[in-house]
């Protein structure tokens, strides 16, 4: 089965300054998808980005990006610039053949001003 | 747009009662998944409905069930209420394309309080 360990329970982060949020996953399986999560206090889950593993370029989306490395099972999502509206709970996901998505425990990351 | 709608937005039962918690997805959408998430817990996968299917479902009990009806819209039923059942559950959609599986759409999710 696969698992998604998230080892960080909380993070806190000034305003402007670089954060990098950490996420294993143990698979068997080659060919899956990964993605981050945001959920702020309004409970709405938002995705922020998405990795398939075949892909060896990491992905990026504004100020997010990934390093995706397949080898070692790891997906760390860094935020640069962060702003007080990126204090949420993040989630690590992976999705593989059965289709269902395996998330991890989250970590809580604030942003202060 | 609209998004993934979840009804009711709360809940509160009962021990040993019955809750029934719906989910709309996005138009289009045909497979919808729903998930418990318990404080410290994180996201618990509960069951996976596809074209009016069930595809795969959590370790979790029997009292757990769910359909999913013509129109792709869900709902899940909780049968023999626990108090450890008090969670927020979300409702997530998404669609098959030709490459693959779109990602997960979620909604605001129903908090369920069993008292």
């Amino acid at each position: 089965a696969q698992t998604v360990t998230q080892s960080q329970p909380e993070m806190s982060v000034q305003e402007a300054e670089t954060v990098t949020l950490s996420c294993t996953y143990d698979t068997s399986e080659n060919n899956y998808y990964l993605f981050w999560y945001k959920q702020p206090p309004s409970r709405q889950m938002i995705l922020v980005i998405r990795q398939e593993a075949y892909k060896q370029q990491n992905a990026t989306e504004n100020r997010f990006s990934v390093n995706f490395q397949k080898a070692a099972k790891s997906f760390s999502l860094k935020i640069s610039d962060s702003q007080l509206g990126d204090t949420a709970m993040y989630f690590c996901a992976f999705q593989g053949g059965s289709e269902k998505l395996v998330f991890g425990k989250g970590m809580k990351l604030t942003v202060n001003p | 747009e609209a998004g993934v709608t979840q009804s009711p937005t709360h809940l509160i039962k009962t021990r040993g009662q019955q809750a029934t918690l719906r989910c709309s997805p996005i138009s289009g959408h045909t497979s919808v998944y729903w998930y418990q998430q318990a404080l410290g817990l994180g996201l618990q996968f509960l069951l996976w409905y596809d074209e009016g299917e069930e595809r795969n479902r959590g370790n979790f009990p029997p009292r757990f069930s769910g359909r999913q009806f013509p129109n792709y819209s869900s709902e899940l039923n909780v049968n023999a209420l626990e108090l450890e059942d008090s969670a927020l559950y979300l409702c997530a959609s998404s669609l098959e394309i030709g490459t693959g599986r779109t990602e997960a759409f979620f909604g605001q999710g129903t908090r369920l309080t069993v008292v």
